[in-house]
């Protein structure tokens, strides 16, 4: 597609379900980012995808989240046990290899609630 | 490590006036800093970027950036605000990693 494509753009789970949130970044583009975006918060990293190499989770908050990137394209964010606090949009982004020169890209975000 | 603050949690501006967000970063050398816009319910749109030399960078949407090393700033500037330009406005930089840290935001109100 021309853009970083996120899916479900929302959802809404009860307390305790487990999420799945899909990201399909820029073709060709080997970087794909995750943050997180609360309310009146600005973007929280996630976890970070480059190529065939292993991912940086350093941002994950907890073991209650994981990420993995198949094929190097498209990316799956699982939330187990969702807490009320895991409500935010979660935010997908691509790049080209990285280097100084390359923007970033985001997609519009999945909204997730937590009822 | 690098961090970025935007000082405004808030801007409101008449439309036709002139613009300025503040943003300013934490890091050891020169970064790279960015500007994003994020109008309701979109993604992050790239505004501007700044890498090296000129330290008066042009963006799209009639938006310039000026590093200022020694204040450890890059504010964003418009001299006439239009009422699109209602959005959330999101400072960047990035330092040792590939991975950019991004500010809290500055809201702009626009009153026509």
């Amino acid at each position: 597609g021309a853009g970083v494509s996120q899916s479900p753009s929302n959802k809404v789970t009860e307390k305790g379900k487990d999420v799945e949130l899909r990201c399909d970044p820029i073709s060709g583009h080997t970087a794909l980012y995750w943050y997180r975006q609360s309310l009146g918060q600005g973007l929280e990293f996630l976890i970070y995808f480059q190529g065939n190499s292993a991912p940086d989770k350093s941002g994950l908050p907890s073991d209650r989240f994981s990420a993995e990137r198949t094929g190097g394209s498209v990316s799956t964010l699982t939330i187990q046990r969702t807490q009320q606090e895991d409500s935010a949009v979660y935010l997908c982004a691509s790049s080209l290899e990285p280097g100084i020169g390359n923007t970033i890209y985001f997609g519009e975000g999945s909204w997730l609630t937590v009822v | 490590a690098q961090s970025v603050t935007q000082p405004d949690i808030h801007i409101t501006v008449s439309e036709g006036a002139s613009l300025e967000l503040r943003c300013n970063y934490s890091y050891g050398a020169t970064p790279y800093l960015f500007w994003y816009v994020q109008s309701p319910g979109q993604g992050l749109q790239l505004l501007l970027k700044y890498f090296s030399g000129d330290t008066l960078v042009q963006g799209i949407k009639g938006f310039e950036a000026e590093f200022k090393r020694s204040q450890s700033s890059f504010n964003l500037r418009k001299p006439s605000v239009h009422w699109s330009d209602a959005a959330e406005y999101f400072c960047a930089v990035l330092g040792g990693s590939y991975i950019p840290t991004f500010g809290r935001g500055t809201s702009l109100i626009v009153h026509p």
